[in-house]
């Protein structure tokens, strides 16, 4: 079946450690986005990218940085630069049909504690 | 900067019940909307999305419509369950994107 896998589930890291956030697709879809979710809040735009080797910042991008060197795969790295790393971070994919009518699909989420 | 309201911010009724969850967005040119529900720890999954040329969809007992002269979405679910339960949200995006903004989500509780 396909779908986005996160990994992991959970991450746990000491403060000032920088740490990579894993995120796979197999729907062959173009564009892949991440986002952070805090209790009381709605989800947040981190980084987007809708090509290979192209991605730009969404609205909470400080602190965090991300590639795409292939199209099934955008790595989220949150650097010791982000105050407040604690959150759960979901991955998503679309295509990108030129009608901007495409649904978003996204993954289960990686819960990152940094303590 | 697009915001996006989600009301009521939890609703709790018991099982067989009609509900209506809302949404509304700052800015009215709301070019695709997308409706998800999010069980605890997990990722959000897709239940109706209603693309630019549409009004409304529906799939089973639920049914999402969006009045695009006010930007407000409304999620309509018939006949509750126990299993309905989850937290709910609205993700919209303005003409020429592809990016969502969110609301923060209702959290339903359908008591047996």
């Amino acid at each position: 079946d396909g779908g986005i896998t996160q990994s992991p589930k959970y991450l746990f890291r000491k403060e000032g450690q920088n740490v990579t956030l894993s995120c796979e697709q197999n729907l062959n879809h173009d564009a892949m986005y991440w986002y952070r979710q805090d209790p009381g809040q709605g989800l947040r735009l981190i980084y987007y990218s809708q090509i290979v080797n192209d991605f730009q910042k969404g609205d909470i991008a400080e602190g965090y940085s991300v590639s795409r060197e292939k199209k099934e795969s955008f790595p989220l790295t949150v650097t010791s630069a982000q105050k407040n790393p604690t959150a759960f971070y979901l991955c998503a994919s679309s295509l990108l049909t030129g009608s901007y009518n495409s649904p978003l699909h996204f993954g289960n989420g990686t819960r990152l504690t940094v303590t | 900067k697009q915001e996006v309201t989600q009301i009521p911010a939890a609703l709790s009724v018991p099982e067989g019940e009609n509900l209506v969850l809302n949404c509304s967005f700052t800015d009215s040119a709301i070019y695709n909307l997308q409706w998800f529900r999010q069980d605890p720890g997990k990722g959000l999954t897709s239940l109706l999305l209603i693309q630019s040329s549409q009004r409304e969809q529906t799939s089973g007992r639920l049914n999402a419509s969006l009045d695009k002269s006010s930007g407000r979405s409304t999620l309509y679910i018939a006949a509750s369950q126990p299993g309905d339960s989850a937290t709910y949200l609205c993700g919209g995006s303005g003409a020429g994107s592809y990016q969502l903004t969110f609301g923060k989500g209702t959290k339903l509780s359908v008591i047996p």
